[in-house]
């Protein structure tokens, strides 16, 4: 079993609609949670980062943690084609500097 | 923010040539840099963590005498694939930590990647 799990997508969504992009993972040593952002053929970019089970917002992204489940989710209202990329969830456990990443959601929004 | 970058970006190679590849911090001091290797639709995978001055520390599975990392100053990092084959053929990317001393949790910024092919 993988330590963390994400759903490769692709998931392809119109402009405007609300998406939602989950991780469940294994590792309950996991304490700090991260999104990210790649755009093909790029690097990863940070998004999000978060490390207390709830909600953190941030202008049209909210990061959503459940640590009693070792589920997360990134949720993006009002979805833009510039949103679309591939949206990896990544975590670290706490004393480590390792950060380990899903696969990767592929998201496409279509105008 | 921070900036890191990747030279080259893109590289063909044959097989059995060493291919290296340089991380710069651009604009901050990274005492940390890592390198990881991501396989089409799937995850990057960390390669090894890379203190300067220090030997990298290199995950489990990971040759350490076939991917020669070299972090010989704050700002940059070198990362040397030797004797490379088909199989070695991925992206490459490196991030680079700012450290403010609070250890876990501090930001890695990401380098734009290299595409390594071996024919």
């Amino acid at each position: 079993q993988k330590e963390v799990e994400q759903d490769p997508g692709p998931l392809s969504v119109p402009e405007g609609a609300i998406v939602s992009l989950n991780c469940t993972y294994s590792n309950s040593a996991f304490q700090y949670f991260m999104w990210y952002r790649q755009y093909s053929r790029k690097g990863p970019e940070l998004l999000m980062y978060t490390y207390s089970s709830g909600n953190k917002e941030d202008g049209r992204f909210t990061a959503q943690v459940d640590k009693s489940s070792k589920y997360i989710s990134l949720f993006i209202r009002d979805s833009q084609p510039s949103d679309s990329a591939t949206y990896l969830c990544a975590m670290i456990a706490g004393g480590y500097q390792k950060v380990t990443f899903g696969t990767g959601t592929k998201l496409q929004v279509i105008p | 923010g921070a900036v890191v970058s990747q030279h080259p970006s893109r590289v063909i190679c044959k097989s059995g040539t060493s291919v290296k590849i340089e991380c710069r911090s651009l604009d901050f001091q990274a005492t940390t840099m890592f390198w990881y290797r991501q396989f089409p639709k799937q995850s990057l995978m960390l390669m090894a963590t890379s203190n300067e001055g220090s030997k990298a520390t290199y995950e489990q599975g990971v040759e350490k005498d076939k991917f020669l990392i070299n972090h010989a100053s704050l700002t940059l990092s070198t990362l040397t694939v030797t004797s490379a084959h088909p199989e070695d053929s991925s992206f490459y990317i490196c991030s680079a930590q700012v450290t403010s001393g609070g250890g876990v949790g501090d930001e890695q910024f990401f380098g734009p990647g290299t595409r390594l092919t071996v024919l």
